[in-house]
């Protein structure tokens, strides 16, 4: 079946702009989670959505950055006024429950700000 | 929250030999550990993991070990092949905070 897939694969924007990344977890998945990726270095959590309850919004490294999970499904990071230091790959991810399963990644986007 | 640590963060060994990779955690609840390979451009993989309710578990040349009292997990790799190089993240899964934290990845090199 299909894995998670993210949207766009690439992104180039300008300093300045707000940026919207796409997630689509595998169906049923119930767990999502976002993490940056700059060249070389590991995994920087992000947000993490688990069903209907509250996300875990402790790793987003400012208010620029936001996220949304609609219909606990499609999920969607927003950050806004980007700066060159956003430039990363943006990797999400998603697991089928809250017990403790393997979690699956997408191919991520890579984010250039110029 | 759950804090894991891993180390060391890179490792280069000659091809055949041995490598391990070991982290540890925080959280007394946590139950699962899954470890993760990523190829230089790839997504991270899942490539062995183990619960906490047994000590060690292995699969060809990898092999996972689980010390719950000293709460700490190792990756070993036997007869190591440069195909091996990559990067590899440990992660533990909180029973309490429900959630996977990862550890900050090795960069395993095989020397040919």
């Amino acid at each position: 079946g299909a894995g998670v897939s993210q949207s766009p694969s690439n992104k180039v924007t300008e300093k300045g702009k707000d940026v919207e990344l796409r997630c689509d977890p595998i169906s049923g998945h119930t767990a999502l989670y976002w993490y940056r990726q700059s060249l070389g270095q590991g995994l920087e959590f992000l947000i993490y959505f688990q069903g209907n309850s509250a996300p875990d919004k402790s790793g987003l490294p400012s208010d620029r950055f936001s996220a949304e999970r609609t219909g606990g499904s499609v999920s969607t990071l927003t950050i806004q006024r980007t700066q060159q230091e956003d430039s990363a790959v943006y990797l999400c991810a998603s697991s089928p429950d809250s017990v403790g399963t393997e979690a699956f990644f997408g191919q991520g986007t890579r984010l250039t700000v110029v | 929250g759950e804090n894991v640590e891993q180390h060391p963060s890179t490792l280069s060994v000659q091809e055949g030999d041995s490598a391990v990779i070991k982290c540890t955690y925080s959280d007394s609840a946590s139950n699962y550990f899954p470890w993760y390979k990523q190829e230089l451009g790839k997504r991270p993989q899942l490539i062995i993991d183990i619960r906490s309710n047994v000590g060690e578990k292995k699969d060809q040349r990898i092999a996972v070990t689980l010390n719950k009292t000293a709460k700490h997990f190792s990756l070993h790799i036997t007869e190591t092949q440069p195909e091996d190089s990559a990067v590899y993240f440990c992660a533990a899964f909180s029973g309490s905070a429900r959630q996977l934290t990862f550890g900050s990845g090795t960069q395993l090199t095989v020397l040919p």
